[in-house]
């Protein structure tokens, strides 16, 4: 069982397309995250949801919009997608009393 | 904001060499992490610090929490082909314990190992 698996895995779409990225978790981890890797394999944070609040919005662009319905999952709504969105984005949960992050496999994203 | 340095950018090695990275941050850290990115995969924790003064070892790896509590290093003694990856370092901005954490990740380190 993967503790954290997103879907798609590789995503290909037109500029101004709509697309989501769904995650899941299996830790029962209260605390969830969005990392965006450029192609310099930056990683840099996104969005945090703590039990389905929004808790970080890192001045992402508000073309970007995640949804949590339940604290296992974090999805990842893109609207009107640029170039500059092609990235690999990657899903995490918080151990908090480690404060370890467990991540997803990533799913990359590819605009033309 | 938070800034994490890390060094060397890339690293080209034979394989059984050491190998040494390290981060550096402009504010204290009370956690540093180590992590390791294999392609096509999601970054994986190798080793976590949570004192200073802390020289903690996972097999052939050994990290060290900088007693400044600004930096750590990762070293890596006789290097195997499966080395290959980067190596990222991190830190929350926050104690650890809050839900509300943020790690920030240093810029990462790509490893080559040549058999």
């Amino acid at each position: 069982d993967t503790a954290v698996s997103q879907t798609p895995k590789y995503l290909v779409t037109q500029m101004g397309n709509d697309k989501s990225i769904k995650c899941e978790q299996n830790l029962g981890h209260d605390t969830m995250y969005w990392y965006k890797q450029d192609s310099k394999k930056f990683l840099k944070i996104m969005f945090s949801y703590n039990n389905k609040e929004l808790i970080i919005n890192e001045t992402v662009p508000n073309r970007f919009s995640p949804k949590s319905p339940d604290k296992a999952h974090l999805n990842l709504h893109i609207n009107s997608l640029e170039l500059g969105d092609s990235a690999v984005y990657f899903c995490a949960a918080l151990q908090v009393w480690t404060g370890e992050l467990f991540f997803g496999e990533g799913s990359r994203l590819t605009v033309l | 904001g938070q800034q994490l340095n890390q060094s060397p950018q890339s690293m080209f090695i034979q394989e059984g060499e050491d190998v040494s990275m390290n981060c550096t941050s402009s504010s204290i850290f009370n956690t540093w992490l180590w992590y390791k990115q294999d392609p096509g995969e999601g970054p994986v924790l190798l080793i976590a610090l949570y004192k200073a003064g802390e020289l903690t070892s996972n097999g052939r790896l050994t990290a060290q929490f900088g007693i400044t509590r600004k930096d750590s290093f990762l070293n890596i003694s006789a290097s195997i082909p499966s080395d290959v990856g980067i190596y990222f370092c991190a830190g929350p901005a926050t104690p650890v314990g809050f839900s509300g954490s943020r790690l920030t990740f240093g810029e990462g380190t790509q490893l080559t190992v040549n058999p």
